[in-house]
């Protein structure tokens, strides 16, 4: 069965400063993986996402993530925090079908 | 295009009475989707609709009842509440035809309370 581990319920990191959100996924088939952002009383949107092919996955606002099958982790990381990059972050997971697996969240806070 | 919306935004309900979460969306979409969202637990399945005329469990299904009433609209029902079931309910929407590589999208969330 597939599973998704996001390390760190909380992560604070000061304006400017590296943003690195772990995700590691447990699965038997080759999995497609996602990293959702939710802003306070809103859905889930999109950050980015892994198919196939490059491992090196860009999204929008600065985010990129890598897929590394040998560790089985997708890590979501951000050279420069903004403030407005406070939100709660998910890993999601799915192995074909229409069942996607969530993690249970990151919320990153960005100090000034 | 409003995308996925959802009614209503937050809901009080007494243990025992039932409701209607109403979710539709406009991008011609094939699949819906409804979650859950509880704290520390991030976003579990409880019903999806592959497709019109569909219905499938999720993860959580007990206490649930799903209707996909036509491309657009997808309900969830909760026919008896349980205060296990306050929670926050997002409804989703994907639809190029692979949905195990298709990008969700969210609507805004209903806030249910139940007492």
């Amino acid at each position: 069965a597939q599973s998704v581990t996001q390390l760190g319920s909380h992560v604070s990191v000061s304006e400017g400063a590296l943003v690195l959100l772990r995700c590691n996924y447990s699965s038997s088939v080759p999995p497609y993986l996602f990293w959702y952002v939710q802003y306070p009383n809103q859905g889930l949107q999109l950050l980015l996402k892994y198919t196939t092919g490059a491992t090196l996955v860009k999204g929008i606002n600065g985010f990129e993530a890598e897929f590394k099958k040998s560790e089985t982790s997708f890590h979501l990381t951000k050279p420069s925090a903004h403030m407005s990059d406070a939100a709660e972050y998910f890993c999601a997971v799915n192995t074909g079908g229409f069942k996607t697996i969530f993690g249970a969240g990151t919320r990153l806070f960005v100090k000034a | 295009n409003a995308g996925v919306t959802q009614t209503p935004k937050f809901q009080v309900l007494k243990t025992g009475q039932s409701m209607t979460l109403q979710c539709a969306q406009d991008m011609n979409h094939n699949s819906m989707y409804w979650y859950r969202q509880d704290p520390g637990m991030g976003l579990r399945l409880i019903y999806y609709s592959a497709s019109e005329g569909t219905t499938d469990k999720g993860e959580v299904p007990n206490g649930y009842n799903v209707s996909r009433l036509n491309k657009r609209e997808f309900s969830l029902r909760l026919e008896s509440a349980a205060p296990s079931q306050t929670s926050v309910y997002f409804c989703a929407s994907s639809g190029t035809g692979q949905p195990f590589q298709e990008t969700q999208y969210f609507g805004p969330g209903t806030r249910l309370l139940v007492l």
